[in-house]
């Protein structure tokens, strides 16, 4: 039972553009959620995060919406740039659980 | 200020043994999480301990256990290893474990059970 899903395992997208990572998720009762980023052999950081309350959280050149009826969450990044090529984890949770849950990932490629 | 350490990087073990990884978290930091990320699965969580305590677990099996010592170091134990063992295991500390505060994930342990 995947409750948080990453329908898209790869992504590519030219440098410069804009790149559009997408996550959906079934709990209704997920409040928070949150965008990790993962170079190979080394473990995820955490990129940015938004609450449920919002629908709309920036950090420079990121910025994550989340459509709450929808049950959808995308992460922007804009300008894409070289380094940010990794593989993107989305991550919920619920009130009172310390546990994350986490979909399965994104590779994202930026081509030059 | 130092990261989150696992030992071993990397472990080869043979069906039906068992098997101990360790994690440092970031000092001061008395929450550490386990989760195990296979091909396919993206990342699953395993348990969290909390000064000295385990709060949360996940759907695993018995077989997999962990403990947290005083300094907050974590052991996760998993024993009578299966193929389908094999998979990277990553520890994540934070300062409280609460969900809006940073976790900050070791480099992991890759298991490999031939």
């Amino acid at each position: 039972d995947q409750q948080v899903k990453q329908n898209s395992p790869s992504l590519s997208v030219q440098e410069g553009r804009i790149s559009i990572l997408n996550c959906d998720y079934t709990n209704s009762m997920f409040d928070y959620f949150l965008w990790y980023k993962k170079y190979p052999a080394e473990g995820p950081t955490f990129l940015i995060s938004i609450s449920s309350i919002k629908d709309k959280n920036e950090d420079g050149r990121f910025t994550v919406f989340l459509n709450k009826s929808a049950k959808h969450l995308s992460l922007h990044i804009v300008p894409s740039q070289p380094g940010d090529s990794a593989v993107y984890f989305c991550a919920a949770s619920a009130p009172g659980a310390q546990k994350l849950v986490f979909g399965q990932g994104t590779r994202l490629t930026i081509n030059p | 200020k130092a990261g989150v350490t696992q030992t071993p990087r990397y472990l080869i073990k043979t069906r039906g043994q068992q098997v101990t990884l360790s994690c440092s978290p970031i000092s001061g930091h008395r929450s550490v999480s386990w989760y195990q990320q296979t091909p396919g699965q993206g990342l699953q969580f395993l348990f969290e301990y909390f000064s000295e305590t385990q709060r949360n677990k996940g759907n695993f099996p018995g077989r997999f256990s962990g403990r947290q010592f005083s300094n907050s170091r974590s052991e996760m134990n998993v024993s009578t290893l299966e193929l389908g063992d094999s998979a990277l295991y990553l520890c994540a500390s934070s300062f409280t474990g609460q969900r809006n505060t940073e976790a900050f994930f070791g480099q992991g342990t890759r298991l490999t059970v031939v």
